[in-house]
């Protein structure tokens, strides 16, 4: 159950597009505070993929975009490779003062 | 190059007291740009944020775990640390300590680090 809700699972074949929900509430995303993505391959620590709804930090591909509108935000992948298989993360501000996480979702590239 | 080490125990006994360390190398604990936080995750599961504190010592919890945490800073050793208390299987889950920035993304972690809590 958390403040945040992803799809638990999406998929994709190579070099198609894939999209992946965070949907919020009032209290955060709907409350104008910023929506942040998070990639974390099998075995590893999360990697910051996206800050600021739609920002990519150094070294991130531009095939990876991020956007946010109302109280949800997207997380778009094209040009889908297999590396990119793994856990993606959105992330907020709540008014309770806390930084909430999606419950994550797991990319399979078929 | 900043970078973030967790240390401390890796098994910890039920209704006793968890605590980890993060290390800061590479910068200083004490910019005023950065807040510092501690997320977990428990095996197979999603995120979780645990707590934040800013180097003058101001925290913020997770409502959900509030009454049992406690976040302090050690400028003099570049650390920060986390205390969990009255731990229970619940709580076994891989630690991860990380670079918070004021805008609230988590720019930078550590490797991680597994807690089982286990008699």
């Amino acid at each position: 159950q958390s403040v945040l809700t992803q799809p638990p699972s999406v998929s994709g074949a190579p070099g198609q597009r894939v999209t992946i929900s965070c949907t919020g509430s009032s209290s955060n995303i709907g409350a104008g505070y910023d929506v942040h993505w998070y990639q974390q391959l099998p075995g590893t620590a999360p990697k910051l993929l996206i800050y600021g709804n739609s920002n990519r930090p150094s070294g991130v591909p531009d095939r990876f975009s991020g956007s946010k509108s109302g109280t949800s935000a997207s997380l778009a992948i094209t040009g889908l490779q297999a590396e990119d298989e793994a856990d993606y993360y959105c992330q907020s501000y709540d008014s309770s003062l806390s930084a909430p996480f999606g419950g994550g979702t797991k990319l399979t590239v078929l | 190059q900043l970078q973030l080490q967790e240390s401390g125990p890796g098994l910890v006994k039920p209704s006793e007291t968890l605590s980890l360390t993060c290390t800061v190398s590479g910068g200083s604990i004490s910019s005023s740009s950065y807040y510092w936080g501690w997320i977990r995750q428990p095996p197979g599961k999603g995120l979780e944020w645990i707590g934040s504190i800013y180097y003058s010592g101001s925290t913020y919890y997770n409502p959900s775990l509030k009454s049992r945490v406690t976040i302090s800073v050690d400028t003099s050793k570049n650390q920060f640390s986390l205390k969990l208390s009255s731990v229970t299987a619940a709580d076994t889950a891989v630690y991860y300590c990380a670079l918070l920035r004021v805008h609230w993304y988590f720019d930078l972690w550590g490797r991680g680090t597994l807690v089982t809590v286990s008699s």
